[in-house]
């Protein structure tokens, strides 16, 4: 089946400089895309989502890009810090009929803020 | 904090068992999903809940069974387990239109 992935697995970044996150999905059809951070030994945090009618959203010192041409999407966080530290998922939303929202995730980036 | 919760957070069951494990989600979000996410993997849909019954199901044997209340609590219930059932399983709560999914902190199952 068609899936999420990502282009990097791991990322590190100093203090204080900004982190961009990458992410490659191939179905065409999806219409909706979520960021989640997770820190060890937690579940999903929502971070930022964006549908496919925008290219840009911004949030609270992120900032997520919808390249459909390419469908490529791309989280920015600015000024990272140290609690920034975690593993970065992108996933989409795959409507799988009868109002079923399927989420379908990559294998995730981990981000490594060195201080 | 999410509001949605989970429990228990940590379990361990021999080969053969089943467990049961449990969900209540946020406020006024009347859709449930679990997901079972291995060591190192990215999260994987077993199947959606709305309206007290199963509308959606990804690639998890029957084995794998799951209630809804009609509070919008769930229970995923696994038989017979197998050591690769071994894996954090999370539940996630959404209104209808699947907008902000929220995640619970995850039940962490240990088959042995």
């Amino acid at each position: 089946g068609e899936s999420v992935g990502l282009h990097l697995p791991t990322l590190s970044v100093q203090e204080g400089d900004n982190s961009i996150i990458n992410c490659a999905y191939s179905n065409s059809a999806s219409d909706y895309f979520i960021w989640y951070k997770q820190e060890s030994g937690k579940g999903p945090q929502f971070i930022i989502d964006i549908r496919s009618n925008m290219d840009k959203r911004q949030g609270q010192r992120v900032t997520v890009l919808l390249n459909k041409t390419v469908k490529h999407l791309s989280l920015q966080i600015a000024a990272t810090q140290p609690g920034d530290s975690a593993v970065y998922f992108c996933a989409e939303i795959e409507d799988s009929g009868a109002g079923s929202y399927q989420l379908t995730f990559g294998k995730g980036t981990k981000l490594s803020v060195i201080p | 904090e999410t509001g949605v919760t989970q429990s228990p957070t940590h379990l361990i069951k021999t080969r053969g068992q089943q467990v049961t494990l449990r969900c209540s989600s946020q406020s006024g979000h009347n859709t449930v999903s679990w997901y079972q996410q291995a060591l190192g993997q990215g999260p994987q849909f077993i199947f959606q809940y709305y309206r007290e019954e199963e509308n959606g199901r990804g690639n998890f044997p029957p084995r794998f069974s799951g209630l809804q209340f009609p509070n919008y609590s769930s229970e995923l219930n696994v038989n017979a387990l197998e050591l690769d059932d071994s894996a954090l399983y999370l539940c996630a709560s959404s209104r209808t239109s699947g907008n902000t999914i929220y995640f619970g902190e995850g039940s962490w199952l240990t088959v042995v």
